[in-house]
């Protein structure tokens, strides 16, 4: 099982600062790794696909990097909506795996 | 727009079963494969099952193999999983998310609201 291990685990942060949030994976997964934000009550919604792909919708100041084992999302500019638990992903190996979250708050 | 709509949640004993329901619009059912995922209360996310495309191909995770399968019927955009001796540990929120591809090996691009299901006696 490819294990996906999120730093840090919480993370209180103000207004307009920059967040990243990093992701390490057991074994090497290539690019087959997604980021999710689940907003208090709402369903995951996706925010970034193959480590670095932007989606239609998804605000600029989120972006992704990373290959291998070693991934980071990145919040440039926090804004008070972007409160949520961020989860990455890996559709590399099955059993399909998560990581165990990051819960950004806002100061 | 795409849409999922989970159903068949709710309280039941520990051993029971039930059989949770996902209807499916805005987008061609049959062309992307269909996953469940859960989440415990106050935990994150869990994997359950992917069935592909087409139905012929499913997997689950080791915590639910043997009792849990998952099911599709594509004439109806209906995606279904029926949980079988269910345990205190199964409750959670049960949602289905749309695949990006037919396969289980890509991003979940659109998730339904999810269905609680409570197993208690």
């Amino acid at each position: 099982e490819i294990v996906l291990t999120q730093s840090p685990d919480f993370q209180s942060v103000t207004p307009k600062e920059k967040v990243t949030i990093t992701c390490r994976a057991s074994q090497t997964i290539g690019n087959n790794l997604h980021w999710y934000q689940q907003k208090p009550d709402q369903s995951p919604k996706l925010l970034i696909k193959y480590a670095s792909q932007s989606i239609s919708g998804v605000p600029s100041r989120f972006s992704g990097s990373g290959s291998g084992t070693d991934f980071t999302l990145t919040i440039n500019s926090l804004e008070a909506e972007d409160a949520a638990a961020y989860y990455c992903h890996q559709s590399s190996g099955l059993p399909l795996t998560f990581g165990g979250g990051t819960k950004v708050e806002i100061k | 727009d795409v849409q999922l709509l989970e159903s068949g949640g709710g309280l039941v004993q520990p051993g029971g079963s039930l059989r949770l329901s996902c209807a499916a619009s805005g987008f061609t059912f049959g062309r992307n494969a269909m996953t469940w995922v859960r989440q415990a209360p106050g935990k994150g996310l869990e994997w359950v099952s992917v069935i592909s495309g087409s139905g012929d191909i499913t997997y689950f995770g080791d915590s639910v193999k043997g009792r849990f399968t998952v099911s599709r019927d594509n004439s109806k955009n209906t995606l279904y999983l029926q949980m079988n001796s269910l345990r205190a540990e199964d409750t959670a929120v049960y949602y289905c998310a749309k695949s990006f591809t037919s396969n289980w090996d890509a991003n979940l691009d659109y998730w339904g609201r999810g269905t609680l299901v409570t197993v208690s006696s």
